[in-house]
């Protein structure tokens, strides 16, 4: 069966450190996968897509980036994190148009 | 565009039905998708409907979708304290290189005794 695993769970970083939040998926191959993240009393809004390897798409200009070194695996990073970066950031994967799979998402403060 | 509307709050009474409504813009959304998520939690899925169903029933879900108006509805029947949570409406949209899941704001459901 299809896992994903998303790491750390909660994460307080002051305001210009670096972010590496980390997503991975077993028991599927090349699977799409998104970074949402969810603000304070607000919906989700979709960060980034990939569909391969080496394959971002960045659906918002912002202070973030994405990569995808492996098939299984996707990062969601930033060099100096701002405030307005605090929030519920959720990895998910799908196989196509079928449903998506979420992890249990980073609680990322800024402080 | 991609957008997907719900109403931000619902509060109802406990075993009273729950109505959650959601309007989508893309019509050739293959999926529509309604998503649970409980406090500090990811998100679950809770039913889907394929977007040539008009709808599906599952347990105390029922999903109704109205393609000509591009209208979605989660009917939640004998609504219990566990039901509290926010609900996502999101829609697969076609026609781009992957597929990219629109998601609504959410809708917070209360209920009360």
């Amino acid at each position: 069966s299809q896992t994903i695993h998303q790491w750390p769970a909660t994460l307080v970083q002051p305001v210009g450190s670096p972010l590496s939040l980390e997503c991975t998926v077993e028991g599927t191959s090349n699977p799409n996968l998104y970074w949402y993240r969810q603000a304070a009393g607000r919906g989700l809004q979709l960060l980034f897509y990939s569909v391969g390897i080496g394959q971002i798409s960045s659906e918002v200009p912002q202070n973030l980036s994405a990569s995808r070194p492996q098939d299984r695996q996707f990062i969601l990073s930033s060099k100096k994190l701002l405030l307005s970066d605090s929030g519920f950031y959720l990895c998910a994967w799908s196989a196509g148009d079928t449903e998506a799979f979420f992890g249990q998402g980073t609680r990322l403060t800024v402080v | 565009g991609e957008d997907v509307e719900q109403s931000l709050f619902l509060s109802v009474r406990e075993g009273d039905s729950s109505v959650i409504n959601c309007t989508y813009t893309d019509s050739s959304s293959t999926y529509l998708y309604w998503y649970k998520q409980e406090p500090g939690a990811g998100l679950q899925l809770l039913t889907y409907i394929f977007s040539n169903m008009d709808m599906k029933q599952d347990q105390r879900l029922t999903v109704l979708l109205n393609k000509k108006d591009k209208h979605l509805s989660l009917r939640i029947a004998d609504t219990q304290t566990g039901d509290s949570a926010i609900y996502f409406c999101a829609e697969s949209p076609r026609g781009s290189s992957a597929s990219k899941i629109i998601f609504g704001s959410g809708t917070r459901l209360s209920i009360r005794p």
